[in-house]
């Protein structure tokens, strides 16, 4: 079957780096996507890895390797909005976006 | 980037109703549309996928004569619960991808509807 996986929740302090980590086994690869999505509204697009290596945009940065099926997603300087769900997710084979089940990141002062 | 706009962004329905939610993408063609389902503390699943003009391909377990999907334009996919109960009570999220985009989705507000 088709998984991804990534932690449940994670805590950070306002100001630090926080690394997301995001595993997947899927049926075929067409991107792996990075979303924010803040409690009861709809998720919004971070970032997008079709080829390995760094993608910088911002405070936000996103890593992929195929090879073994590993992102993560990485936050600087982290501010209290940065406080929300992060969904990991792949487009496989039939490019059907497959989600993560979200990381809750809590950033505390 | 491009707007996708969803209505309502909440509804209050007795039990037995229906409840129509509409998805629009305001400055862009949407050849594909997709309907989410998200449940507290849960991730997005996927319900249908929605091409304009033809008939929604509909996820495993999921009711196609329950959920009515209508994508009659390349701009507004529709999204009826019908005959709704408690157990439907959810946030509805709809997404639509230009063209053959193999980049972003551009998601709706969502819509949380509550069953009563």
């Amino acid at each position: 079957g088709q998984n991804i996986d990534q932690p449940t929740e994670m805590t950070a302090t306002e100001g630090a780096i926080v690394q997301i980590n995001c595993t997947y086994q899927t049926s075929g690869f067409n991107g792996l996507f990075w979303y924010q999505q803040h409690a009861g509204e709809a998720p919004t697009f971070l970032s997008y890895n079709v080829l390995d290596g760094l993608e910088e945009k911002g405070r936000f940065s996103s890593f992929l390797s195929r090879s073994k099926g590993y992102s993560y997603l990485l936050l600087k300087e982290l501010q209290m909005k940065d406080s929300a769900s992060y969904l990991c997710a792949v487009k496989d084979s039939n490019y059907q976006l497959i989600w993560g089940a979200g990381t809750k990141l809590i950033i505390k002062p | 980037g491009a707007v996708v706009s969803q209505h309502p962004s909440w509804v209050i329905c007795k039990s037995g109703t229906s409840v129509k939610i509409e998805c629009r993408s305001l400055d862009f063609q949407a050849t594909t549309m997709f309907w989410y389902r998200q449940f507290p503390k849960q991730s997005l699943m996927l319900m249908a996928t929605s091409n304009e003009g033809s008939k929604a391909t509909y996820e495993q377990g999921v009711e196609k004569d329950k959920f009515l999907i209508n994508h009659a334009s390349l701009t507004l996919s529709t999204l009826t619960v019908t005959s709704a109960h408690p157990e439907d009570s959810s946030f509805y999220i709809c997404s639509a991808i230009m063209g053959d985009s193999n980049t972003e989705a551009f998601f709706g507000q969502g819509t949380r509807l509550t069953v009563v």
